[in-house]
Protein backbone atom coordinates (compact mmCIF):
# COMPACT_ATOMS: atom_id res chain seq x y z
CA UNK A 1 0.00 0.00 0.00
CA UNK A 2 1.77 2.92 -1.30
CA UNK A 3 0.25 6.04 0.40
CA UNK A 4 2.95 8.69 -1.70
CA UNK A 5 3.75 7.86 -4.94
CA UNK A 6 6.05 9.37 -7.65
CA UNK A 7 5.03 7.94 -11.50
CA UNK A 8 7.55 9.31 -12.98
CA UNK A 9 11.11 7.19 -12.15
CA UNK A 10 12.86 9.56 -14.54
CA UNK A 11 13.15 13.15 -16.16
CA UNK A 12 15.22 14.92 -18.67
CA UNK A 13 15.55 18.30 -18.60
CA UNK A 14 17.32 20.73 -20.62
CA UNK A 15 19.85 23.28 -18.63
CA UNK A 16 18.12 26.78 -17.97
CA UNK A 17 14.60 25.19 -18.66
CA UNK A 18 12.15 24.18 -15.98
CA UNK A 19 12.02 20.98 -14.17
CA UNK A 20 8.40 19.55 -12.63
CA UNK A 21 8.50 16.69 -10.25
CA UNK A 22 4.91 15.77 -9.60
CA UNK A 23 3.76 13.55 -6.56
CA UNK A 24 0.62 12.26 -5.25
CA UNK A 25 -0.63 10.86 -2.07
CA UNK A 26 -3.87 8.81 -0.97
CA UNK A 27 -3.94 9.75 3.16
CA UNK A 28 -6.03 12.56 4.20
CA UNK A 29 -4.24 12.57 7.52
CA UNK A 30 -0.73 14.12 5.95
CA UNK A 31 -0.80 17.22 7.19
CA UNK A 32 3.25 17.97 5.88
CA UNK A 33 4.83 17.65 2.76
CA UNK A 34 8.08 17.70 1.81
CA UNK A 35 11.19 17.11 -0.42
CA UNK A 36 14.02 15.15 -0.79
CA UNK A 37 17.11 15.13 -2.94
CA UNK A 38 19.55 12.55 -3.05
CA UNK A 39 23.00 12.22 -4.44
CA UNK A 40 24.48 8.88 -5.11
CA UNK A 41 26.59 7.39 -1.84
CA UNK A 42 24.83 9.86 0.17
CA UNK A 43 21.74 10.19 2.48
CA UNK A 44 18.89 12.18 1.09
CA UNK A 45 19.00 15.67 1.94
CA UNK A 46 15.96 18.28 3.03
CA UNK A 47 14.99 20.73 -0.22
CA UNK A 48 12.10 21.93 0.79
CA UNK A 49 8.44 21.66 2.73
CA UNK A 50 4.66 22.93 2.65
CA UNK A 51 2.36 23.05 5.65
CA UNK A 52 -1.29 21.75 4.33
CA UNK A 53 -3.00 25.07 5.26
CA UNK A 54 -1.10 26.65 2.53
CA UNK A 55 -0.88 25.90 -1.19
CA UNK A 56 2.42 27.23 -2.53
CA UNK A 57 5.89 27.53 -0.72
CA UNK A 58 8.92 29.30 -2.37
CA UNK A 59 12.65 28.38 -1.71
CA UNK A 60 15.45 30.81 -4.42
CA UNK A 61 14.75 28.43 -7.76
CA UNK A 62 12.51 25.85 -6.29
CA UNK A 63 8.95 26.43 -5.16
CA UNK A 64 6.80 23.40 -3.97
CA UNK A 65 2.72 23.37 -5.07
CA UNK A 66 0.13 21.88 -3.06
CA UNK A 67 -3.27 20.66 -4.33
CA UNK A 68 -4.98 19.12 -1.27
CA UNK A 69 -8.38 18.43 -3.04
CA UNK A 70 -6.46 16.58 -5.74
CA UNK A 71 -4.23 14.90 -3.22
CA UNK A 72 -1.14 16.00 -5.78
CA UNK A 73 1.96 17.89 -4.96
CA UNK A 74 4.77 19.52 -7.44
CA UNK A 75 8.08 20.66 -7.20
CA UNK A 76 9.37 23.19 -9.60
CA UNK A 77 12.94 24.11 -10.27
CA UNK A 78 13.06 27.36 -12.15
CA UNK A 79 15.72 27.50 -13.75
CA UNK A 80 17.29 23.84 -13.78
CA UNK A 81 21.66 23.20 -13.21
CA UNK A 82 23.08 20.50 -14.28
CA UNK A 83 24.27 20.29 -10.11
CA UNK A 84 20.66 19.39 -9.96
CA UNK A 85 21.23 16.32 -10.86
CA UNK A 86 19.89 13.83 -8.71
CA UNK A 87 16.83 11.81 -7.25
CA UNK A 88 13.82 13.38 -5.75
CA UNK A 89 11.84 11.98 -3.71
CA UNK A 90 8.44 13.12 -2.00
CA UNK A 91 7.49 12.85 1.42
CA UNK A 92 4.34 13.05 3.67
CA UNK A 93 4.61 13.86 6.82
CA UNK A 94 1.05 12.96 10.01
CA UNK A 95 1.47 12.10 12.93
CA UNK A 96 4.97 12.02 13.53
CA UNK A 97 5.38 9.36 10.93
CA UNK A 98 7.37 9.72 7.83
CA UNK A 99 6.29 8.27 4.22
CA UNK A 100 8.64 8.70 0.80
CA UNK A 101 7.70 7.78 -2.59
CA UNK A 102 9.91 5.40 -4.60
CA UNK A 103 12.11 8.74 -6.43
CA UNK A 104 12.13 10.21 -9.19
CA UNK A 105 15.52 11.00 -11.38
CA UNK A 106 16.21 13.89 -12.95
CA UNK A 107 18.83 14.42 -15.09
CA UNK A 108 19.62 18.25 -16.31
CA UNK A 109 21.57 17.87 -19.41
CA UNK A 110 24.06 21.09 -20.43
CA UNK B 1 26.55 18.84 15.66
CA UNK B 2 27.51 15.80 13.72
CA UNK B 3 24.44 14.77 12.42
CA UNK B 4 23.06 11.50 12.06
CA UNK B 5 25.92 9.23 12.83
CA UNK B 6 25.53 5.38 10.63
CA UNK B 7 27.79 2.25 10.96
CA UNK B 8 29.27 0.33 9.47
CA UNK B 9 28.70 2.33 6.05
CA UNK B 10 29.44 -0.83 4.23
CA UNK B 11 28.47 -4.95 5.67
CA UNK B 12 29.39 -7.76 3.52
CA UNK B 13 27.50 -11.04 5.21
CA UNK B 14 26.99 -14.54 4.49
CA UNK B 15 23.36 -15.77 4.28
CA UNK B 16 22.11 -17.23 7.46
CA UNK B 17 24.35 -14.91 9.70
CA UNK B 18 23.01 -11.89 12.05
CA UNK B 19 23.35 -8.90 11.17
CA UNK B 20 23.45 -5.55 13.77
CA UNK B 21 23.08 -1.78 11.91
CA UNK B 22 23.42 1.12 14.48
CA UNK B 23 22.55 4.19 14.36
CA UNK B 24 23.06 7.53 16.38
CA UNK B 25 20.62 10.27 15.87
CA UNK B 26 21.00 13.93 16.41
CA UNK B 27 21.09 15.04 19.85
CA UNK B 28 17.52 16.66 20.93
CA UNK B 29 15.54 14.95 18.66
CA UNK B 30 12.77 13.01 19.30
CA UNK B 31 11.85 10.68 16.35
CA UNK B 32 13.87 8.16 14.58
CA UNK B 33 12.98 6.08 11.35
CA UNK B 34 14.73 2.93 9.56
CA UNK B 35 14.43 3.08 6.20
CA UNK B 36 15.66 0.65 3.34
CA UNK B 37 16.04 1.97 0.30
CA UNK B 38 15.34 -0.49 -2.88
CA UNK B 39 14.95 -0.19 -6.72
CA UNK B 40 11.13 -0.65 -7.17
CA UNK B 41 9.97 0.44 -3.28
CA UNK B 42 12.44 3.82 -2.62
CA UNK B 43 12.15 4.63 0.49
CA UNK B 44 10.71 1.75 2.46
CA UNK B 45 9.75 2.94 5.88
CA UNK B 46 10.70 -0.08 8.37
CA UNK B 47 10.02 1.33 11.85
CA UNK B 48 9.89 4.40 14.14
CA UNK B 49 10.23 5.58 17.15
CA UNK B 50 9.25 8.37 19.20
CA UNK B 51 10.48 9.27 22.58
CA UNK B 52 12.32 6.07 22.30
CA UNK B 53 9.29 4.24 21.85
CA UNK B 54 8.47 2.01 19.11
CA UNK B 55 5.44 3.51 17.25
CA UNK B 56 4.65 1.74 14.12
CA UNK B 57 6.25 -1.47 13.04
CA UNK B 58 4.40 -2.31 10.56
CA UNK B 59 7.58 -1.56 7.75
CA UNK B 60 9.24 -4.28 9.12
CA UNK B 61 9.20 -7.28 6.50
CA UNK B 62 9.11 -10.43 8.60
CA UNK B 63 9.89 -11.52 12.09
CA UNK B 64 13.68 -11.56 11.35
CA UNK B 65 13.62 -7.86 11.28
CA UNK B 66 13.69 -6.08 14.63
CA UNK B 67 14.62 -2.67 15.82
CA UNK B 68 15.72 -1.38 19.44
CA UNK B 69 15.91 2.19 20.94
CA UNK B 70 17.35 1.63 24.65
CA UNK B 71 18.08 5.56 25.07
CA UNK B 72 17.86 8.73 23.09
CA UNK B 73 20.84 8.93 21.52
CA UNK B 74 21.35 4.84 20.10
CA UNK B 75 19.49 2.38 17.99
CA UNK B 76 19.98 -0.72 16.59
CA UNK B 77 18.29 -2.63 13.65
CA UNK B 78 18.78 -6.34 13.09
CA UNK B 79 18.45 -8.98 11.16
CA UNK B 80 18.97 -12.58 12.07
CA UNK B 81 18.83 -14.68 9.73
CA UNK B 82 20.26 -12.77 7.42
CA UNK B 83 19.11 -13.59 3.19
CA UNK B 84 20.66 -12.08 0.02
CA UNK B 85 16.77 -10.29 -0.44
CA UNK B 86 17.91 -8.17 2.38
CA UNK B 87 21.15 -6.73 0.51
CA UNK B 88 20.14 -3.26 0.03
CA UNK B 89 20.71 0.38 1.75
CA UNK B 90 19.69 0.75 5.12
CA UNK B 91 18.84 4.68 6.59
CA UNK B 92 18.64 6.04 9.79
CA UNK B 93 16.71 9.13 10.00
CA UNK B 94 15.94 11.63 13.15
CA UNK B 95 13.67 14.36 13.64
CA UNK B 96 12.35 17.14 15.78
CA UNK B 97 8.81 17.73 16.28
CA UNK B 98 7.96 15.42 13.03
CA UNK B 99 8.80 17.62 10.53
CA UNK B 100 12.06 17.48 8.37
CA UNK B 101 14.24 14.55 9.13
CA UNK B 102 17.70 14.38 8.91
CA UNK B 103 19.23 11.28 7.29
CA UNK B 104 22.69 9.78 8.02
CA UNK B 105 24.95 8.25 5.07
CA UNK B 106 23.25 4.46 5.08
CA UNK B 107 24.92 1.27 5.57
CA UNK B 108 24.70 -1.06 2.48
CA UNK B 109 24.39 -3.95 2.98
CA UNK B 110 25.32 -7.27 0.72
CA UNK B 111 24.38 -10.60 1.76
CA UNK B 112 25.90 -13.45 -0.43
Amino acid sequence: DQQVKQNSPSLSVQEGRISILNCDYTNSMFDYFLWYKKYPAEGPTFLISISSIKDKNEDGRFTVFLNKSAKHLSLHIVPSQPGDSAVYFCAASGGNKLVFGAGTILRVKS
Amino acid sequence: DAGVIQSPRHEVTEMGQEVTLRCKPISGHNSLFWYRQTMMRGLELLIYFNNNVPIDDSGMPEDRFSAKMPNASFSTLKIQPSEPRDSAVYFCASSSLGYEAFFGQGTRLTVV
